[in-house]
């Protein structure tokens, strides 16, 4: 079946410009996460949701970052007045659901420059 | 608090070596989850082996196998006869509410 994809897979933009990167997750997984991985560094956590709700939104770096799901499936998150330490690759994940046993399956990420 | 350290940032071997990737993880917490995931030059993570905290034994599959010690912390994974497609970094990742990814040690193998 097909697995997580996210789209665009590339995003360039300037500084102060909003940005919305969409995740596709598995169908009928009922978790989804947010990371951001910079260059060559680890993964930073960003939220979570279970179904539609947002009950861990303790990884966004701040106010600019948001994220929804809708119909429990398709998520996206927004980067507003979007700044270049924004810049990064974002990966998606799903997950069967919230059991800590479930491993996460990935998608490609995007990566976003912010010149 | 939780703490996962990686403490080898990159290794290489040659071909059909046998390489151990080491993964401490410090909670306080007594039900968790570990999971190995490697990322190879092309970006996408993917998920390969994991371990609840009740289970200590030791582990083998295909070339892969792991070694839990609660009484040490450690998660490490062995690869068996490395190959150069196993170039990568790869990622200790413990879940507890949230999963909670190590710095990650690239591992290089040369043909």
């Amino acid at each position: 079946g097909a697995g997580v994809s996210q789209s665009p897979s590339n995003k360039v933009t300037e500084k102060g410009k909003d940005v919305e990167l969409r995740c596709d997750p598995i169908s009928g997984h009922t978790a989804l996460y947010w990371y951001r991985q910079s260059l060559g560094q680890g993964l930073e956590f960003l939220i979570y949701f279970q179904g539609n709700s947002a009950p861990d939104k303790s990884g966004l770096p701040s106010d600019r970052f948001s994220a929804e799901r809708t119909g429990g499936s398709v998520s996206t998150l927004t980067i507003q007045r979007t700044q270049q330490e924004d810049s990064a690759v974002y990966l998606c994940a799903s997950s069967l659901d919230r059991e800590g046993w479930n491993e996460q399956f990935f998608g490609p990420g995007t990566r976003l420059t912010v010149l | 608090a939780q703490k996962v350290t990686q403490a080898q940032t990159e290794i290489s071997v040659v071909e059909k070596e046998d390489v151990t990737l080491d993964c401490v993880y410090e909670t306080r917490d007594t039900t968790y989850y570990l999971f190995w995931y490697k990322q190879p030059p092309s970006g996408e993570l993917v998920f390969l082996i994991r371990r609840n905290s009740f289970d200590e034994q030791n582990e083998i599959s295909g070339r892969y196998s792991w070694n839990f010690q609660k009484s040490t912390s450690s998660f490490n994974f062995t690869i068996t006869a490395s190959q150069v497609v196993d170039s990568a970094v790869y990622f200790c990742a413990p879940n507890t509410d949230k999963l909670i990814f190590g710095t990650g040690t690239r591992l290089q193998v040369f043909p």
